[in-house]
């Protein structure tokens, strides 16, 4: 079946511009995460969407970023007045159930998007 | 709270040798615990898990077990092959995944 899919996949901004990106998760999951990745880092957890309810964005790192799933589904991840610092994979999970403190569910990757600030 | 350290990299190896990285990790609660493989060019995929103390998680010839008692889940390979070079990550499960900062692995012929 489809996996995650991200689009665009790689994009280019002007430092200043808004950029949006996408999500568009495994059909049927409830839960979807977004994490930025630097170069030769991990993936750092931004927010997380239980359905359409933002239950967790303590890893956005400032109020440029802002990520909404309004049906529950697509989700979009939005970073306004790019800095060079916003330079980074931004990538997409879901899972099937819900996220907690002892969940076993494994998390489904998308190819992610590869942003970059001039 | 959680985190995961990681063996740091880069790791190259001649095919056939024997793989170990490792991933120490700090957590509340019993979390599972997760190798994800990234291939050049591909998007992270799910390696193996364990979910519990003392399980063992095992997928393409590559193993890890779950030991509390060190809270480790070192990843290990009898035999590697060129096909198995990528950046692998140990992550862990609370309200959100943690993941160590990867380690690459390049296999010679």
């Amino acid at each position: 079946g489809a996996g995650v899919s991200q689009s665009p996949r790689y994009k280019v901004a002007k430092r200043g511009q808004d950029v949006a990106l996408r999500c568009d998760p495994i059909s049927g999951h409830v839960s979807l995460f977004w994490y930025q990745q630097a170069l030769g880092q991990g993936p750092e957890f931004l927010t997380y969407f239980q359905n359409e309810a933002q239950l967790d964005k303590s890893g956005l790192p400032s109020d440029r970023f802002f990520a909404e799933r309004p049906e529950g589904s697509v989700s979009t991840l939005k970073i306004q007045r790019t800095q060079q610092e916003d330079s980074a994979v931004y990538l997409c999970a879901s899972s099937l159930v819900v996220q907690g403190v002892e969940s076993t569910d494994t998390q489904y990757f998308g190819p992610g998007t590869r942003l970059t600030v001039l | 709270g959680n985190s995961v350290t990681q063996m740091e990299g880069p790791v190259t190896l001649s095919e056939e040798a024997f793989l170990t990285i490792n991933c120490t990790y700090t957590a509340t609660g019993y979390p599972s615990l997760f190798w994800y493989v990234q291939y050049p060019g591909e998007g992270l995929q799910l390696l193996l898990k364990a979910t519990k103390a003392d399980d063992k998680g095992s997928n393409k010839g590559f193993e890890a077990t779950y030991r509390k008692e060190t809270t480790s889940f070192h990843l290990e390979k009898g035999s590697v092959q060129v096909s198995d070079s990528a950046v692998y990550f140990c992550a862990l499960t609370g309200n959100q995944f943690y993941f160590g900062t990867g380690t690459s692995l390049t296999v010679i012929p």
